[in-house]
């Protein structure tokens, strides 16, 4: 599976958007973008996955380039409880389900 | 239940004591993993299970550590003669099927603490 790049840690104000980005340079034309989190204490909690469209539900969004080497989770209005780690992992449609976690984003929210 | 439920919560043993864990995944989930994640750092994959069975056994550090899955249903986990460096939390995640569409659910985690 292609490894991800993030950012090792970034801000974000309270109510506002927050974007995380993920780079998947080697991604293949099999490899779905999976994004997870992770609040202190608790196990991983999934949040979307996508392709090639940008996906959306009630937690985030998803934006993937067109040519599939980056993506962008979009939380749009942060709360306090949106504070925790995130993970972007590529998984192929060949795998069986095994995650590779990297060591992800740790996203604190601010009042 | 709702969720993949795992116990104990916390575990304190003393090092070259065996130790077991156990996973409840959601019901009618065939799939079933478990990972460890050491303090600060990333998830690292341990065992897979389909159904009873487990296809690949990879991930398992040592010789001391096995896992076996009853019923297509609960898993244990177990560690025997602990050393200092098995401490950790062992998570446990379950999907409905291996296949790539299904997402993991994971349980809260076993602390496991060998001193």
């Amino acid at each position: 599976d292609a490894k991800t790049t993030q950012p090792t840690s970034m801000d974000c104000a309270e109510g506002r958007a927050a974007n995380l980005p993920c780079n998947h340079s080697t991604i293949s034309g099999n490899e779905y973008v999976y994004w997870y989190r992770q609040i202190h204490s608790q196990g991983p909690q999934y949040i979307i996955h996508g392709l090639k469209n940008n996906e959306t539900n009630e937690m985030a969004s998803l934006i993937i380039t067109e040519d599939r080497k980056s993506s962008t989770l979009i939380l749009p209005h942060a709360t306090l409880r949106d504070t925790a780690v995130y993970y972007c992992i590529v998984r192929s449609t060949d795998s069986w389900g095994k995650f590779q976690f990297g060591a992800g984003t740790q996203v604190v929210v601010t009042p | 239940g709702a969720g993949v439920s795992q116990s104990p919560s916390n575990k304190v043993t003393e090092k070259g004591k065996d130790v077991e864990l156990r996973c409840d995944p959601i019901s009618g989930h065939t799939a079933l993993y478990w990972y460890r994640q050491s303090l600060g750092q990333g998830l690292e994959f341990l065992i897979y299970f389909q159904g009873n069975s487990a296809p690949d056994k990879s991930g398992l550090p040592s010789d001391r550590f096995s896992a076996e899955r009853t019923g297509g249903s609960v898993s244990t986990l177990t560690i025997q003669r602990t050393q200092q460096e098995d401490s950790a939390v062992y998570l446990c995640a379950s999907t409905q099927t291996a296949l790539f569409r299904s997402e993991q659910y994971f349980g809260p985690g076993t602390r496991l603490t060998v001193t």
